[in-house]
């Protein structure tokens, strides 16, 4: 079956910092993979995402690549800020996210000044 | 973007008793929603697939009968936990397509169910 897992957090990194969230998954066919973000008291939003491999999604400053050949769909920012703590969910789905999503566990992110 | 709300946010309840939780999109159609429900620190689990006007899909190892889904309408469905026990205290998160089966799925604020 589908799985996604992700680096266990939480994280915590000064202002300015780069940030890598790793993600891999193990899917039997070719997902479309998400990065979704949940700020403290809030429901899941979408950040990006990416449907095909080498597709690059990107928002607010966060990128992340599809890579095939890894299996991976690691998260990036070059310089994170503190409204940048939230929770962060990794996920796939078969379809392009109108079906069922797969979710790693969730990485916390703590940015302090 | 497309809106998705819960209702309640938080509920307390003894054990035995039931509770609904109503998940509703308020701008657009929602011909599928999903539910999950998330564990302290852990991520979120399917547990059922909701299609307007017939029955739900549940996933392997949740009990239909505990935990009835209704989704009368293309706007909303409903969770009923029934005869509650304190492990069924969770975060109960849903969240709903509209239009193309390829579109985003919008995610509910999520219901705090805490059973006493």
């Amino acid at each position: 079956g589908n799985s996604v897992t992700q680096m266990e957090g939480p994280v915590t990194l000064s202002e300015e910092a780069f940030l890598t969230i790793n993600c891999t998954y193990t899917a039997t066919g070719y997902p479309s993979l998400f990065w979704y973000v949940q700020y403290p008291g809030e429901g899941l939003q979408l950040l990006l995402k990416a449907t095909k491999a080498d597709d690059k999604g990107s928002n607010k400053g966060f990128e992340a690549t599809y890579r095939k050949e890894t299996t991976s769909f690691h998260l990036e920012k070059g310089s994170v800020q503190v409204s940048d703590s939230a929770v962060y969910f990794c996920a796939l789905s078969e379809g392009r996210g109108g079906n069922k999503l797969t979710f790693g566990t969730g990485t916390q992110l703590k940015v302090e000044l | 973007g497309a809106v998705v709300s819960q209702h309640p946010s938080r509920v307390i309840c003894k054990s035995g008793t039931s509770v609904k939780i109503e998940c509703r999109s308020l701008d657009f159609q929602a011909t599928t929603m999903f539910w999950y429900r998330q564990f302290p620190k852990q991520s979120l689990m399917l547990m059922a697939t909701s299609n307007e006007g017939s029955k739900a899909t549940y996933e392997q190892g949740v009990e239909k009968d505990k935990f009835l889904i209704n989704h009368a309408s293309l706007t909303l469905s409903t969770l009923t936990v029934t005869s509650a026990h304190p492990e069924d205290s969770s975060f109960y998160i849903c969240s709903a397509v509209g239009g193309a089966v390829e579109s985003e799925q919008y995610f509910g604020p999520g219901t705090r169910l805490t059973v006493t």
